[in-house]
């Protein structure tokens, strides 16, 4: 079975610049959490989206935005980026986000570097 | 607030010694808690979770962590370390309330293992 995919695996922008990343879910999960995480740092939550609404957000500013569509995959879209944005991007599929609990599974995730 | 402290961004061992990675978190509740391993380049895979089960987690890869509520740690053993299991290790714990989705990270341990 196919697990979470991502694209594209490496990014490279420039200031002030926006990108999209891409998210597939595994077959069947219905959630999809973003996660930043800067070098030498644990990832940090961005948003998660269940059924195409968004369940939480994270700690940063407007700029990052996401949304989820019918088939449940997702997008991450960034904008005006900044130097501190470079990071390894990963999404995460969970089955359902209703429990009080579903093992998170993540993709290799989206190098971005920002010049 | 929910949080995990890993103590020692950096472990060092020989092949065959053991292994202890430290976690210690903060949570008003009972929390989730969770190891996952990022080799490099690549996403996290889950090594082990605890969710108020047995306190003695045993996980893939022979990794095993025990849940100790009076010392809020979580820490992660493994009785004969391999080369294989050089990576970055990340303890987690899901936030209280949560409907699924997020995940906060420690800072990350760092294991080497020398021949």
């Amino acid at each position: 079975d196919a697990g979470v995919t991502q694209s594209p695996t490496h990014l490279i922008k420039t200031r002030g610049q926006q990108v999209t990343l891409r998210c597939s879910p595994i077959s069947g999960h219905k959630s999809v959490s973003w996660y930043q995480q800067v070098l030498g740092q644990g990832p940090q939550f961005i948003f998660q989206y269940y059924e195409k609404e968004e369940r939480g957000r994270g700690n940063f500013p407007d700029r990052f935005s996401a949304r989820q569509f019918p088939n449940y995959s997702s997008e991450l879209n960034v904008n005006a980026l900044l130097l501190g944005d470079s990071a390894l991007y990963l999404c995460a599929s969970s089955l359902e986000g209703r429990e009080p609990y579903n093992e998170q599974f993540f993709g290799p995730g989206t190098r971005l570097t920002v010049l | 607030a929910q949080s995990v402290t890993q103590l020692g961004s950096h472990v060092s061992v020989s092949e065959g010694a053991l292994v202890l990675l430290r976690c210690n978190y903060s949570s008003s509740v009972p929390p989730y808690l969770f190891w996952y391993v990022q080799y490099p380049n690549q996403g996290l895979q889950l090594l082990l979770k605890y969710t108020s089960a047995a306190t003695l987690v045993k996980g893939i890869n022979g990794f095993e962590a025990e849940f100790k509520k009076s010392e809020t740690s979580f820490h992660l053993t493994k009785p004969s370390a391999h080369m294989s299991d050089a990576a970055e290790y990340f303890c987690a714990v899901l936030r209280s309330g949560n409907q699924g989705g997020k995940l906060i990270f420690g800072q990350g341990t760092e294991l080497s293992v020398k021949p």
